[in-house]
């Protein structure tokens, strides 16, 4: 079965300094790796999605995330992290062969101080 | 606004109640989706429609639970007898369906359900 990890329940970080959210994914052929944010009282929001060519993929924010196939990973990374940055940061891959279903990792609250 | 609208927001039941949830997509999306969250978790997939034809159930909705999707517009979930168990954030998403592409979800807020 197609799924995502998030190992970190939690990352704080200071503002300023670069921000790491990190996934590692488990499937069965060609990874559709998505990161998703959510805000308070607010629907889950797209950041960016991996489906194949750069490893390296640029989204929304200023937020990217790299995809490694080695280490079957897709760490989120924000160079310079803001306080509105704070929030829940959810990894999803679409599973099995359809192409409407996503499995969600579990999230990582991301807490910026000022 | 053109999100996804969902309504109520907050619904509070007491266990044995039936409760109905709305969902408004996208107005070009063809494509529907009901999910669940609870606390600590991510969403898990629920039900999907293509138009008004819902073509995947996850085996998480019971008998209990019911979607539709009539002419291809709004959708509603609707929970029978409802457990506490049932206690989550129902959330309602749409995209544009693009056969074997990564289709981007835009989710609404939420409705979130509270049994007593």
């Amino acid at each position: 079965a197609q799924s995502v990890a998030q190992p970190e329940d939690q990352v704080n970080v200071a503002e300023g300094n670069p921000l790491t959210v990190k996934c590692t994914y488990s499937v069965s052929g060609n990874p559709y790796l998505f990161w998703y944010v959510q805000y308070p009282n607010r629907g889950l929001q797209f950041l960016l999605k991996y489906i194949t060519g750069d490893n390296l993929v640029k989204g929304s924010y200023g937020f990217e995330a790299e995809f490694n196939k080695s280490q079957t990973s897709f760490h989120l990374k924000k160079p310079s992290a803001l306080v509105s940055d704070s929030a829940l940061y959810f990894c999803a891959v679409r599973t099995g062969s359809n192409d409407y279903k996503l499995s969600f990792g579990a999230g990582t609250t991301v807490t910026v101080r000022a | 606004d053109t999100g996804v609208s969902q309504d109520p927001r907050h619904k509070i039941t007491k266990r044995g109640q039936n409760v109905t949830f709305r969902c408004d997509p996208i107005s070009e999306h063809n494509r529907l989706y009901w999910y669940r969250q609870t606390l600590g978790q991510g969403p898990e997939f629920l039900t999907y429609f293509q138009n008004e034809a819902q073509l995947e159930k996850s085996r998480l909705l019971s008998d209990r639970f019911s979607a539709e999707r009539p002419k291809g517009s709004f959708s509603t979930l609707e929970i029978q007898r409802t457990e506490q168990g049932d206690s989550a954030m129902y959330l309602c998403a749409s995209s544009l369906g693009v056969a074997g592409g990564a289709n981007v979800l835009t989710f609404g807020a939420g409705s979130r359900l509270t049994v007593l």
